[in-house]
């Protein structure tokens, strides 16, 4: 089955610089790739996804951009604010055949500094 | 996007017993999906529930220690039986948003068992 994996495990970064978290997966039949926000006590809430046939997707300070071939995908934050602090989470889904159900990454706790 | 009402938000359980976690959705959706989430870590799906099928569930996971049920295409429910202090977790449904837009989770059912 699929198995994603999420580097950093911790991101501290000083408030307005980027922040990058990556994730690999397995499973090449994989086409749609969602990163969520959870904040303490809340539930995940998705930010940004992509689905196979784009490279590249942009919504204001946030972007995903993806490698097929290397099967790893990267969220790009940019003038990070301390409102950005949470833990993200990348997940992959293989589609239809599997049920569609979404395999997550380990998670990234980013920390702002303001 | 769809929205999901889950209740309880939170519990504490004496171990042995069972508890019945629910998940409402606003609109019909092909299949619903319960996590848990264990301290500090990511969300592993547990079942895939559809309606009219006996759910799916994952490695790990058996329908004897975590029944569902899925009487219709807007509401599950997730038992979590028998219950010892390492089910103490947070448990979320999700359902793939009818509209095309990602996954949403409920507000998840915070579990203590004492």
């Amino acid at each position: 089955g699929e198995n994603v994996e999420q580097h950093p495990s911790t991101l501290s970064v000083q408030e307005g610089d980027s922040a990058v978290i990556k994730c690999t997966y397995s499973d090449s039949a994989s086409n749609y790739f969602p990163w969520y926000k959870q904040e303490l006590g809340k539930r995940p809430q998705l930010i940004i996804d992509i689905r196979s046939n784009v490279g590249e997707k942009k919504d204001q300070r946030i972007a995903v951009t993806l490698n097929k071939t290397a099967k790893h995908f990267s969220l790009h934050i940019t003038e990070t604010q301390p409102e950005d602090s949470a833990v993200y989470f990348c997940a992959a889904s293989s589609g239809m055949e599997y049920g569609n159900k979404l395999v997550f990454g380990a998670g990234t706790i980013l920390r702002v500094k303001s | 996007s769809a929205v999901i009402s889950q209740k309880p938000s939170r519990d504490i359980c004496q171990r042995g017993t069972s508890l019945t976690i629910q998940c409402q959705v606003d609109s019909q959706v092909t299949m619903m999906f319960w996590y848990r989430q264990q301290p500090g870590q990511s969300l592993t799906l547990i079942a895939t529930a559809n309606q009219g099928s006996e759910a799916t569930y994952e490695s790990g996971f058996v329908i004897d220690k975590f029944p569902i049920s899925r009487p219709n295409l807007t509401f599950s429910t997730l038992t979590v039986s028998n219950m010892s202090p390492e089910d103490s977790s947070i448990y979320l449904c999700s359902v793939e948003d009818p509209t095309g837009y990602g996954y949403t989770f409920g507000s998840g059912t915070r579990l203590t068992v004492v």
